[in-house]
């Protein structure tokens, strides 16, 4: 049972335009998410975060938002830049004393120059 | 500071034979864990320790075992490598409270092939 869901393998943008991946979970345990960033022949690097008690954060050209009663989030990016193609990954947390994550499969941006 | 290393890089090895990856972190993080990732699969958890001398499963952990002797390492192991287990093995680190969001620091990878 997938529990993240991220259900576009991949997304293709002109640079300057906005991007927009979105995220979907079943688990109403989740309370914390996170987005990654991955590069061929790299690790996953963390990206942006949101807690469930808030509905948007933002870090300078990324803005996630949470949708609670949709059980969706989305992470958006503007202007987006030929640097930002990579694969991104949606992950949850259930929160307490459990650090484990649950991860989507992933989205691959391009962003066309 | 190096963050969360992984060796070897790359790996050849045919079905049957054993092989350690070793993982190490110099952020004196609580907590470790090993992944694989998979072409459409996304990050699967195969074991995860929260702390030296303890070890847990994760979501794929049949025909892996693990160790963390020291704080710092956390190594895995295939006993009988089998070509379902050719993949890229990634570790993380993570802080083990509250203070950091859950975010996990993941090492380069190790692309490992079954042959």
């Amino acid at each position: 049972d997938q529990q993240v869901k991220q259900n576009s393998p991949s997304l293709s943008v002109q640079e300057g335009r906005i991007s927009i991946l979105n995220c979907d979970y079943t688990n109403s345990m989740f309370d914390y998410f996170l987005w990654y960033k991955k590069y061929p022949a790299e690790g996953p690097t963390f990206l942006i975060s949101i807690s469930s008690i808030k509905d948007k954060n933002e870090d300078g050209r990324f803005t996630v938002f949470l949708n609670k009663s949709a059980k969706h989030l989305s992470l958006h990016i503007v202007p987006s830049q030929p640097g930002d193609s990579a694969v991104y990954f949606c992950a949850a947390n259930s929160g307490g004393s459990n650090y484990k994550l649950t991860f989507g499969k992933g989205t691959l941006l391009t962003v066309n120059p | 500071n190096a963050g969360v290393t992984q060796t070897p890089k790359f790996r050849v090895l045919k079905t049957g034979q054993s092989m350690t990856l070793l993982c190490a972190q110099d952020m004196n993080h609580e907590y470790m864990y090993w992944y694989r990732q998979d072409p459409g699969m996304g990050l699967r958890l195969i074991h995860y320790s929260v702390g030296e001398g303890t070890t847990a499963k994760g979501e794929v952990p049949d025909g892996y075992n693990v160790s963390r002797l020291k704080k710092q390492n956390f190594l895995l192991g295939l006993e009988s490598a089998a070509p379902s287990q050719t993949s890229v093995y990634f570790c993380a680190s993570s802080y083990g409270s509250r203070k950091s969001s859950y975010e996990q620091y993941f090492g380069p990878g190790t692309r490992l092939t079954v042959t």
